[in-house]
């Protein structure tokens, strides 16, 4: 089944204790990116991958990183998260050769809490 | 840059009534649009996509979105709610810039309430 997976589904950290985030996706999708979801905000793009080891930033990549050495895997990573990026977070896959006007395939998402 | 704009962020309808989401986007080129549902505890699926062409488009389960250059809309229709249309609703743009990375810019989302 084609699918993006992401873990955990939920996490608990406190201040300052580094984490991931996985996502990995089986489609051979070169496109993969990673949106934050606050209410009244909609979905907000911190990062974005074009291919492997080419990544960029969106709209909101401060505290955030990321990596892609493979195509199929694309990891969030807080080195220091702190409580204002407590929120559900989602990646997203675009098809190969899918332009602005393809779909994405997003991941049922995984709910941070930094307390 | 690209705007959304979805007016009303929980709308309830009855079983059976009109649905009807409201959109507005500013964008300087041609945009794409789409209509995303998110249902409880998964993630965002397409419902709908306006690229070119006809500018009333039908999507899944019943619904359908209209283009409208002149109002810079692209409202969400079901002419009949059902019970399993309570989610959150979407609207978001592509921006076309070449810098932009292959960007949608969501809404702020409407959660649609169905009552019996």
């Amino acid at each position: 089944e084609a699918q993006v997976t992401q873990n955990p589904r939920y996490l608990i950290t406190v201040t300052g204790k580094k984490l991931t985030v996985t996502c990995s996706q089986n489609m051979n999708h070169e496109y993969m990116s990673w949106y934050r979801q606050d209410p009244g905000l909609g979905l907000r793009q911190i990062y974005y991958s074009m291919n492997v080891e080419v990544t960029d930033k969106g709209d909101v990549p401060e505290g955030y990183k990321v990596s892609r050495k493979e195509k199929r895997n694309f990891p969030l990573i807080l080195e220091s998260p702190s409580p204002n990026q407590t929120s559900l977070y989602f990646c997203a896959s675009r098809a190969p050769g899918g332009g602005l006007d393809e779909k994405l395939f997003f991941g049922s998402g995984t709910q941070l809490s930094v307390l | 840059a690209q705007s959304v704009t979805q007016l009303g962020s929980h709308v309830s309808v009855s079983e059976g009534a009109l649905v009807l989401l409201r959109c507005n986007y500013s964008s300087s080129v041609p945009p794409y649009l789409f209509w995303y549902v998110q249902y409880p505890n998964q993630g965002l699926q397409l419902l709908l996509k306006y690229t070119t062409g006809a500018t009333l488009v039908k999507g899944i389960n019943g619904f359908e979105a209209e283009f409208k250059k002149s109002e810079t809309s692209f409202h969400l229709t079901k002419p009949s709610a059902h019970m399993s249309d309570a989610a959150e609703y979407f609207c978001a743009v592509s921006d076309m810039r070449k810098a932009a990375g292959n960007k949608l810019t969501f809404g702020g989302g409407t959660r649609v309430l169905v009552k019996p």
